[in-house]
């Protein structure tokens, strides 16, 4: 989507191994959210973000923590990798293309082996 | 917090047939409801959205209709073509500046050629 780029898009790694998955803007925007989908729970919001080193936890935070030292760029690291944490990311700003409601990036497919 | 459901999972119409999806909320204070549209290997797209202060919404082939009183709301797809095959997700959120969206389940929607 246009303003919104997310990396890297396909990563496999191993249970117990730090990761560290990029969201990147270009369009200012304030608001940044962290999302995980999974068969039969839709989108689940892990983090979101209201300014630069202003973030906050959604429902499903544990094992994963966000830094945002820019305004172009909101990280999602899990800590130590588990196999529960396989899942496909999205990055989401709140504007851009999506107007009033939400422009997603195309995703993050993440295995944890 | 804010819960949704979506009803049916997958759905499957003739070509030029109608499609109806639906969704229900528990939290009364949300007033902001997106329609997202995901094709295979994307990240959702916003394809139309209410606010409370409105009972339906059309746009071209698309309508959205909000019934307050009984927290529920649907999706309506008329004409359908191939095209339309993809998965449909329903949100809710308070509208007051950081919107955190609360997504359902999703629904399947395949188009019978």
């Amino acid at each position: 989507d246009a303003g919104i780029t997310q990396s890297p898009r396909h990563k496999v790694t191993e249970t117990g191994t730090p990761v560290t998955l990029r969201c990147h803007q270009t369009e200012n925007h304030r608001y940044m959210y962290w999302y995980r989908q999974d068969p039969g729970h839709g989108l689940r919001l892990i983090h979101y973000s209201y300014g630069v080193k202003d973030t906050d936890k959604g429902e499903v935070s544990d094992g994963y923590s966000v830094s945002r030292s820019k305004t172009e760029d909101f990280l999602l690291t899990l800590e130590s990798a588990t196999s529960s944490q396989t899942s496909v990311y999205f990055c989401a700003i709140k504007g851009g293309t999506g107007a009033y409601g939400y422009t997603f990036g195309s995703g993050t497919r993440l295995t944890v082996v | 917090g804010e819960n949704v459901e979506q009803h049916p999972s997958t759905l499957s119409v003739q070509e030029g047939d109608s499609a109806v999806i639906k969704c229900t909320y528990s939290d009364s204070a949300s007033n902001y409801f997106p329609w997202y549209k995901q094709e295979l290997g994307k990240g959702p797209q916003l394809i139309i959205d209410i606010r409370s202060n409105v009972g339906e919404k059309k746009d071209q082939r698309i309508a959205v209709t909000l019934n307050k009183t009984a927290k529920h709301f649907s999706l309506h797809i008329t004409e359908t073509q191939p095209e339309d095959s993809a998965v449909y997700f329903c949100a809710a959120s308070m509208d007051f500046g950081n919107e955190k969206l609360t997504f359902g389940t999703g629904t399947r929607l395949t188009i019978i050629p």
